[in-house]
Order: C-alpha cells, then sequence, then structure tokens
C-alpha cells in the first residue's frame, strides 16, 4: 500500500513551459486535492476533486488546470509556467471523516 | 471566511522542556480542528484532532483541547525530544464529511537541540 504518490519530485522549467503533476493513491480515497506551500503562507488549497470526473477550484486556481480521469489518479497542469508558480506541490486524498487528509511527499517546482 | 492565526516560529528548545504552540481560529458554524507534523523532506502528516467543543486530542505525548469559549486549539508537549523537530500546521475545516476544505494556519516550526 503505498499511499499517495507524486512525480515527479523536483523539476526545473523555463518561463512559458508547460508541465503536468501527478498524484496517485491506491486507498479507494473519493475526494482529492492540490496545494501549494509557500514560505510564510502555509497550504493553499489549488483545485479539488470530489469524485472521478470531477474537479472544483479553490483557493489559487489561477494559471493551473486539473483532471481526474480516474478514481485513483489527480493531475495538475501548469498550461504556460511563470516564476510566481515556483512553489512546493502537495497532493492529498481523503479516507474518511472530517478533515483526515493523507498527504504526498511534494513536488518542488523550480521556474526560471 | 475561516482562518487559523498560529504562533509565529521558529521555536527553539532544549530536550525535555515543556512545548507550548498557540492556535486560534475563525470560524462559521463547529468547526474541526487539527495538527498536522511536517517532517523535513516529507508530506504533512495528521498529529492529532478533535471535532467538537472540549474534546481533546493526542497523539504521540502531544495534547490539544478545542476550546469554543477562547476559539483556541493549542498544542502541548510535556517533555520534547530531537525527533519532535518538524514545522507544525494548525488547521480547521467546517464540514463534517464529504467535501472538506482544509483551512491551514502558516506553519510553526519546531527545532529541539540536545
Amino acid at each position: 500500500n503505498a499511499g499517495v504518490t507524486q512525480t515527479p519530485k523536483f523539476r526545473v522549467l523555463k518561463t512559458g513551459q508547460s508541465m503536468t503533476l501527478l498524484c496517485a493513491q491506491d486507498m479507494n480515497h473519493e475526494y482529492m486535492y492540490w496545494y501549494r506551500q509557500d514560505p510564510g503562507m502555509g497550504l493553499r488549497l489549488i483545485h479539488y476533486s470530489v469524485g472521478e470526473g470531477t474537479t472544483a477550484k479553490g483557493e489559487v486556481p489561477d494559471g493551473y488546470n486539473v483532471s481526474r480521469l480516474k478514481k485513483q489518479n489527480f493531475l495538475l497542469g501548469l498550461e504556460s509556467a511563470a516564476p510566481s508558480q515556483t512553489s512546493v506541490y502537495f497532493c492529498a486524498s481523503v479516507r474518511g471523516g472530517p478533515g483526515t487528509q493523507y498527504f504526498g511527499p511534494g513536488t518542488r517546482l523550480l521556474v526560471l | 471566511g475561516n482562518s487559523v492565526t498560529q504562533m509565529e516560529g521558529p521555536v527553539t528548545l532544549s530536550e525535555e522542556a515543556f512545548l507550548t504552540i498557540n492556535c486560534t481560529y475563525t470560524a462559521t458554524g463547529y468547526p474541526s480542528l487539527f495538527w498536522y507534523v511536517q517532517y523535513p523532506g516529507e508530506g504533512l502528516q495528521l498529529l492529532l484532532k478533535a471535532t467538537k467543543a472540549d474534546d481533546k486530542g493526542s497523539n504521540k505525548g502531544f495534547e490539544a483541547t478545542y476550546r469554543k469559549e477562547t476559539t483556541s486549539f493549542h498544542l502541548e508537549k510535556g517533555s520534547v525530544q530531537v525527533s519532535d523537530s518538524a514545522v507544525y500546521f494548525c488547521a480547521l475545516t467546517s464540514s463534517n464529511f464529504g467535501n472538506e476544505k482544509l483551512t491551514f494556519g502558516t506553519g510553526t516550526r519546531l527545532t529541539i537541540i540536545p
């Protein structure tokens, strides 16, 4: 049981490039989330999904898109990366009960 | 809207010292409250939680009591160890199930020196 995994672990992009971050969970969780973590700002919710085929905007959705084609996977896309998107990105999924979210190890993204 | 205010860090303590990290919140309705911990290079892990007023969450020697009258959920540990060095996040959600969205505080970095 791998829990929540994220790919890649680290990536460097140039401004304007695109990329996709993959989150996978093997716990059969319905709800999945993408956060970004920036110094002094805690974690901020980008997008989330309450089930396969559904997505919704979080607190800071601009510049990102997501897809949940399969229950176990939640993809975060950056169509045209900007330096302001330099951050650590965390994926999480919910097993059950209020707020018991399981987090992946994170993806560190640097946009030059 | 919901918000969480945490004690600013960093906090540095000697091993076996008493720890308190303050957390206060603003929320509508009846939120559930959480402490998450992030060890170096890892994702967040749930440390403890409380879902109603006066509940006490506890785990690994850490405790926090849900105080509705003071809108607080302070984290305490009687005797810290070097292995407790991490970043601690207070969080809340105002949904009991389903569409939970966590609101996080900014985090408090704790360093324990031998």
